[in-house]
């Protein structure tokens, strides 16, 4: 079975605090790729990264990165100096190999960064 | 490129009334997929084609939900007849054949009263 568990419902900030983003997921298999996803109030859902289990490097993309610890199961995902505009909900979500292109998505956590 | 459009943006409708969503993907993606997302929630995938066959499908309320992708490009989903517990957004993605990440449309909202 494939899961993920975002634990944080909701995270309030104030502008230019950084912000980590916490998710666990659980799988079975051994290849498989994860995600972030931002959604912003328009609805839509943004790609922000996909990782691979046999990639455990960190990445910093400008103001973002992301810790893959496979020995923990998690993928955070962090904001530095976080932005009114990066107000959105944040979605983790796992693709299994063995379940074709399905993606499974966490709860969600909505992160609310405050003037 | 254009990205993957949905329509309408905005549903709403009795119970028990029938209800259908469009869905066309950014040209060239074989992969076609719709999402329910309830309020509060990730979204879940209900059907996945791969041009105009169906790849799982697994997660759809067949009694009452259907698809189609009629010539491997536009999609429509299908609701008949809806209940209150319906109310979601609808998202559609594409995706190119072996390409892990997908591209997301803005969604239909369904409020069903």
């Amino acid at each position: 079975a494939q899961k993920v568990t975002q634990a944080q419902t909701e995270i309030s900030v104030v502008e230019k605090e950084d912000v980590t983003l916490d998710c666990v997921y659980e799988t079975r298999d051994t290849t498989y790729y994860l995600f972030w996803y931002k959604q912003p109030p328009s609805g839509e859902l943004v790609f922000l990264i996909r990782r691979n289990s046999f990639d455990e490097q960190n990445e910093i993309s400008g103001r973002y990165s992301w810790n893959f610890q496979k020995s923990t199961s998690s993928f955070n995902f962090t904001i530095t100096a976080s932005q009114v505009v990066d107000s959105a909900v944040y979605f983790c979500a796992l693709r299994q190999e063995t379940s074709g292109s399905r993606l499974t998505f966490g709860e969600g956590t909505q992160l609310t960064v405050n003037p | 490129e254009a990205g993957v459009a949905q329509s309408p943006r905005y549903k709403i409708i009795e119970k028990r009334q029938s209800v259908a969503f469009w869905c066309n993907p950014i040209s060239g993606h074989a992969t076609l997929y719709w999402y329910q997302q309830i309020l509060g929630q990730g979204p879940k995938l209900l059907i996945q084609f791969q041009n105009n066959g169906v790849v799982d499908d697994s997660q759809l309320p067949k009694d009452r939900f259907s698809a189609e992708r009629l010539k491997g490009v536009d999609s429509t989903l299908k609701i008949q007849p809806a209940k209150l517990e319906d109310s979601a957004v609808y998202l559609c993605a594409s995706s190119t054949y072996r390409r892990a990440g997908y591209t997301f449309g803005s969604g239909t909202r369904l409020t069903v009263v």
